[in-house]
């Protein structure tokens, strides 16, 4: 079956816009991540939801950073007014269950300029 | 200080041989053990999942953990060029995971 996809794979933004970062996480698969991943570095943790609700977004830099899943399957990742130190990989990843395995999408690699 | 720390790398080896990757935390509280493969440009992918001491086999890839000394290790054998990528060790607590920054591993032919 298909994996969790993101789109768009790349995007560039001018400093000061607003992005919309999109998830696809697998069919069925209750929980839902997402990370950021900067150059050369492992990814850390933003926000998770459980079905629509976000249990936990300490993990969120700022309040220009938003995630919404409304109807508890695709999920958005919005980021207001980007910085340049908002440049990063931002990976999602969706899991049957909480505890198990975490399945990860391509990521969406995104460069503020 | 990180919560994890893995050894940095990278490491160039030849076909055939055997690499060894090790991360140590300092969280006596995670409770799973992981190693994702990143190859570039693509997102991680979970290579092993373990949760107690001891090795767990999978084919070519053995998963090593001590959670007394706090340590953690991934050895490929019979390395093969498909192998060349970034290897992230990661450890769960509650859900949340927490990643290494990972070891880039290039198998030369």
């Amino acid at each position: 079956g298909a994996g969790v996809s993101q789109s768009p794979r790349y995007k560039v933004a001018k400093r000061g816009q607003d992005v919309a970062l999109r998830c696809d996480p697998i069919s069925g698969h209750v929980s839902l991540f997402w990370y950021q991943q900067a150059l050369g570095q492992g990814p850390e943790f933003l926000t998770y939801f459980q079905n629509e609700a976000q249990l936990d977004k300490s993990g969120l830099p700022s309040d220009r950073f938003f995630a919404e899943r409304p109807e508890g399957s695709v999920s958005t990742l919005k980021i207001q007014r980007t910085q340049q130190e908002d440049s990063a990989v931002y990976l999602c990843a969706s899991s049957p269950r909480t505890g198990s395995e975490q399945f990860f999408g391509p990521g969406t690699r995104l460069t503020v300029l | 200080q990180k919560e994890v720390e893995q050894d940095p790398g990278p490491l160039s080896v030849p076909e055939g041989a055997i690499v060894s990757l090790n991360c140590t935390y300092s969280n006596s509280a995670f409770q799973y053990f992981m190693w994702y493969r990143q190859y570039s440009r693509k997102g991680p992918e979970l290579l092993m999942y373990t949760y107690s001491s001891g090795n767990k086999e999978d084919g070519r890839f053995t998963a090593q953990v001590d959670k007394s000394s706090k340590y953690i290790s991934l050895f490929i054998r019979d390395s093969q060029p498909s192998d060349s990528a970034t290897y992230l060790c990661a450890m769960e607590k509650d859900y949340k995971l927490s990643f290494g920054a990972g070891t880039t591993v290039t198998v030369r032919a």
